[in-house]
């Protein structure tokens, strides 16, 4: 059975600063990992994801994450907040080929001035 | 890119009423749609799959008479609240995805309140 761990429900970061969203996994086939974004009311962008290959994966706003097996982990990162960038990140993984995915809790991003 | 055009991003009902939320995919053919349920603060929660042409696949816990899923062509898929009651009051997501390795695309989401 897959599921996913978000550290953090909100997290907090000043404009500028580094952005780290925490997300583990537990799955047992080679798992298929996204980021999401999802603004208020709205429905959720995907931000990146990670299939096979190169660990470190480049999406969109500048996000990026990195695929770490041995700690099980797909953490995503910006190096500088902007204002724009509040709202709430959700971390899924894909429960084998039927396409399901299973959801993090969410962590809802604040950017302060 | 791909889009999903959810409608109504917003209706607000009375109890005892039914509400259908459409889910059409503008440039894909969407083979399957998923539709989530998101209550405030928390994830997406899957309530079913549907395949275009076949019955839908519920979750378990999901009353599938009361959350009926219409999935009859490659471009919109429906799901209709029967008989609602405030505690139906929630933002309702679908996504659709054209094939077994295709991405997913979501819609805006619904936000349905039950008076």
């Amino acid at each position: 059975a897959q599921s996913v761990t978000q550290l953090g429900s909100h997290v907090s970061v000043s404009e500028g600063a580094l952005v780290l969203l925490r997300c583990n996994y537990s799955s047992s086939v080679p798992p298929y990992l996204f980021w999401y974004v999802q603004y208020p009311n709205q429905g959720l962008q995907l931000l990146l994801k990670y299939t096979t290959g190169a660990t470190l994966v480049k999406g969109i706003n500048g996000f990026e994450a990195e695929f770490k097996k041995s700690e099980t982990s797909f953490h995503l990162t910006k190096p500088s907040a902007h204002m724009s960038d509040a709202a709430e990140y959700f971390c899924a993984v894909n429960a084998g080929n039927n396409r399901k995915l299973i959801w993090g809790l969410g962590t809802s991003l604040a950017v302060n001035p | 890119g791909a889009v999903v055009s959810q409608h109504p991003s917003r209706v607000i009902c009375k109890s005892g009423t039914s509400v259908k939320i459409e889910c059409r995919s503008l440039d894909f053919q969407a083979t399957t749609m998923f539709w989530y349920r998101q209550f405030p603060k928390q994830s997406l929660m899957l309530m079913a799959t549907s395949n275009e042409g076949s019955k839908a696949t519920y979750e378990q816990g999901v009353e599938k008479d009361k959350f009926l899923i219409n999935h009859a062509s490659l471009t919109l898929s429906t799901l209709t609240v029967t008989s609602a009651h405030p505690e139906d009051s929630s933002f309702y997501i679908c996504s659709g995805a054209s094939g077994k390795n295709s991405p997913l695309h979501f819609g805006n989401g619904t936000r349905l309140t039950v008076t």
